[in-house]
């Protein structure tokens, strides 16, 4: 069974903290994706990267960044975290046929 | 960025009866994906649909990819209580590494 692990299922940071989200998965896919889903709006997607290095912005870019140095592993960062970012963040991998896999979410509060 | 018009946003069903849901777009798409989202986790892939026509089961979903490429329907029959939850489409409009583009999601209750 393919597994796409999150490095926390909550987590609670102030505002102007630095914060990193990892996301792993064990079956060596190219594609990695981080999306953020708010209620009303559905699954909107922040980055993707489709190798090591290698990194595409997607819808919703502002105020995120990301790091993919291995190839099972794709970290976002909130540079300087701001209440609006509070959100349910979800990792997803897949191969390149793009059947996305996705981990269990990361719940974060900005307050 | 583009997304997918599904319907409806939300059904408030009986154990036992069937529901369908669709998704629609202006645009062809390459490949139909269907997803279920637990309360607190990520969604889970229910179907994938790579060809115009195409009809597959799983269980008691079933999915088909519209012959004109634009749109995609599920059926879940004789629904149960587990199977409340969101239910998402998604598709790809190119081959390649393009990215997936959602729908907003369809929110499904049963009663017992």
């Amino acid at each position: 069974d393919v597994k796409v692990t999150q490095s926390s299922r909550y987590l609670v940071k102030r505002t102007g903290e630095k914060v990193f989200l990892e996301c792993v998965q064990d079956m060596d896919h190219e594609n990695m994706f981080w999306y953020r889903q708010d209620p009303g709006l559905g699954l909107r997607l922040i980055y993707f990267s489709y190798d090591v290095k290698m990194k595409e912005k997607g819808d919703i870019p502002e105020g995120y960044s990301v790091s993919r140095e291995k190839k099972e592993r794709f970290s976002l960062i909130l540079e300087s975290a701001s209440t609006n970012q509070t959100s349910m963040y979800l990792c997803a991998s897949s191969p390149r046929s793009f059947s996305q896999y996705f981990g269990p979410g990361t719940r974060l509060t900005v307050t | 960025g583009q997304q997918l018009n599904q319907s409806p946003q939300s059904m408030f069903i009986q154990e036992g009866e069937d529901v369908s849901m669709n998704c629609t777009s202006s645009s062809i798409f390459n490949t139909w994906l269907w997803y279920k989202q637990d309360p607190g986790e990520g969604p889970v892939l229910l179907i994938a649909l790579y060809k115009a026509g195409e009809l597959t089961s799983n269980g008691r979903l079933t999915a088909q990819f519209g012959i004109t490429r634009k749109d995609s329907f599920l059926n879940i029959s004789a629904s149960i209580p587990s199977d409340v939850g969101i239910y998402f489409c998604a598709g790809q409009l190119r081959s390649g590494n393009t990215p997936l583009v959602f729908g907003k999601g369809t929110r499904l209750s049963v009663i017992a």
